[in-house]
């Protein structure tokens, strides 16, 4: 079956340090990636997405995130974490269909907590 | 402020009774996504449309579900004979493309509460 997983629940990074939240994926083909995050009742935010080319995709607020194709891995990174980036954050996969439609896979979220 | 609105966003309804929510996208926008968010899980997509044509739906989407666009404008989601677990977050998205790349913009949901 294809999914996303992100493996951690939460992470917890202090000020200032860098952050990866974590992304696999198990699709067939290749897939289109994405970063969304959502900070408390509010909508996902689009941050980032890998389309093609480049393995390294630069977002929005000084997040990035690396695409691996061997290890089926798509981790968000941010070199210096601000605790206003503290929010939950997912990673989604959008698929073609035979019919020519796309579909789309959430992962189950990874909350971050940035510490003062 | 133009982005994806939705109504309501909270509807607390009784076992058995019909519900419709209501979706407005980003106006240029072509596409309209449906998903539903239940607690600690992410968006677990229903349903899009691309236009007024309805182009894709999820296995999660049963007969007591349809959602419809007409004029390729605003989408309703209609609920009938709900049930305890269509309790969640439902979530309505927008973008403008002709492909699966496209970033979607997401409205703020509309919470159901099935008692």
């Amino acid at each position: 079956a294809q999914s996303v997983a992100q493996p951690e629940d939460q992470v917890n990074v202090a000020e200032g340090n860098p952050l990866t939240v974590k992304c696999t994926y198990s699709v067939s083909g290749n897939p289109y990636l994405f970063w969304y995050v959502q900070y408390p009742n509010r909508g996902l935010q689009f941050l980032l997405k890998y389309i093609t080319g480049d393995n390294l995709v630069k977002g929005s607020y000084g997040f990035e995130a690396e695409f691996n194709k061997s290890q089926t891995s798509f981790h968000l990174k941010k070199p210096s974490a601000l605790v206003s980036d503290s929010a939950l954050y997912f990673c989604a996969v959008s698929l073609s269909t035979t019919s020519g439609t796309y579909k789309y896979i959430f992962g189950t979220g990874t909350r971050l907590k940035v510490l003062a | 402020d133009t982005g994806v609105s939705q109504n309501p966003r909270h509807k607390i309804t009784k076992r058995g009774q019909n519900v419709t929510f209501r979706c407005d996208p980003i106006s240029e926008h072509n596409r309209l996504y449906w998903y539903r968010q239940t607690l600690g899980q992410g968006p677990e997509f229903l349903t899009y449309f691309q236009n007024e044509a309805q182009l894709e739906k999820s296995r999660l989407l049963s007969d007591r579900f349809s959602a419809e666009r007409p004029k390729g404008s605003f989408s309703t989601l209609e609920i009938q004979r709900t049930e305890q677990g269509d309790s969640a977050m439902y979530l309505c998205a927008s973008s403008l493309a002709q492909s699966g790349t496209d970033e979607q913009y997401f409205g703020p949901g509309t919470r159901l509460t099935v008692t």
